[in-house]
């Protein structure tokens, strides 16, 4: 019964670092999207992949890039991490890109850049 | 520019009384808005949906009211209970399934 499941769920690093973000979703979703939160924002959208081999910026892509690795994983990578991007990145997921529907999250990664 | 805005960061209610979150948009387009519920340290989860074809949509104490003339949203939780309380974000799908969602309101649900 996991739906939505990211890895990991903190992590603290230095300016310049990279990290990659994980997720993984078990409902044969064809649609899958990175979202960052911060404070007051709601959430904005970075990438997302309409279906597996697709991937697409979002509203704030500046600093990442994606892969869509298969059609259960998709991941969110951070070449050269900065104080800016500290924030709690929640991965979503969906059947269908082209309908309007609920998308379903994961509980999200916590991430810190000191 | 927000197209989805929740002016109320926060909203305190006692146990058994209404609640009332209120939600604006500025994009006529949005033809489909959903109510999310967020615990601290998990993932929203889905409450409640309207399509823009309804006034009106009703599950168990949820309620969703849409205004299209107005351009807004909000959701009516009757009886409020301490479980309610939570980060509720409105959000609404742009081109394909991609949301926009507003900024959320947190609800504190006093017993």
């Amino acid at each position: 019964n996991a739906g939505v499941t990211q890895t990991p769920k903190f992590q603290v690093l230095k300016t310049g670092q990279s990290m990659t973000l994980q997720c993984a979703q078990d409902m044969n979703h064809n649609s899958m999207y990175w979202y960052r939160q911060d404070p007051g924002m709601g959430l904005r959208l970075i990438y997302y992949s309409a279906s597996e081999g697709t991937t697409d910026k979002g509203e704030v892509p500046n600093g990442y890039n994606v892969s869509r690795l298969n059609k259960r994983e998709f991941s969110l990578r951070l070449e050269s991490a900065a104080p800016s991007q500290t924030s709690v990145y929640f991965c979503a997921s969906d059947r269908d890109f082209e309908k309007s529907q609920p998308q379903h999250f994961g509980d999200g990664t916590r991430l810190s850049i000191l | 520019d927000q197209q989805v805005k929740q002016n109320s960061p926060s909203l305190s209610v006692q146990e058994g009384r209404i609640s009332i979150l209120n939600c604006d948009y500025t994009n006529s387009m949005f033809d489909y808005f959903l109510w999310y519920k967020k615990y601290p340290a998990e993932g929203p989860t889905f409450l409640i949906s309207i399509s823009s074809i309804k006034d009106k949509n009703e599950d168990g104490r949820f309620t969703v009211f849409l205004n299209k003339s107005a351009k807004h949203l909000s959701l009516h939780i009757v009886p409020s209970q301490p479980g309610d309380s939570a980060v509720y974000f409105c959000a609404a799908p742009n081109a394909g399934n991609m949301l926009t969602f507003g900024g959320g309101t947190r609800l504190m649900v006093k017993p």
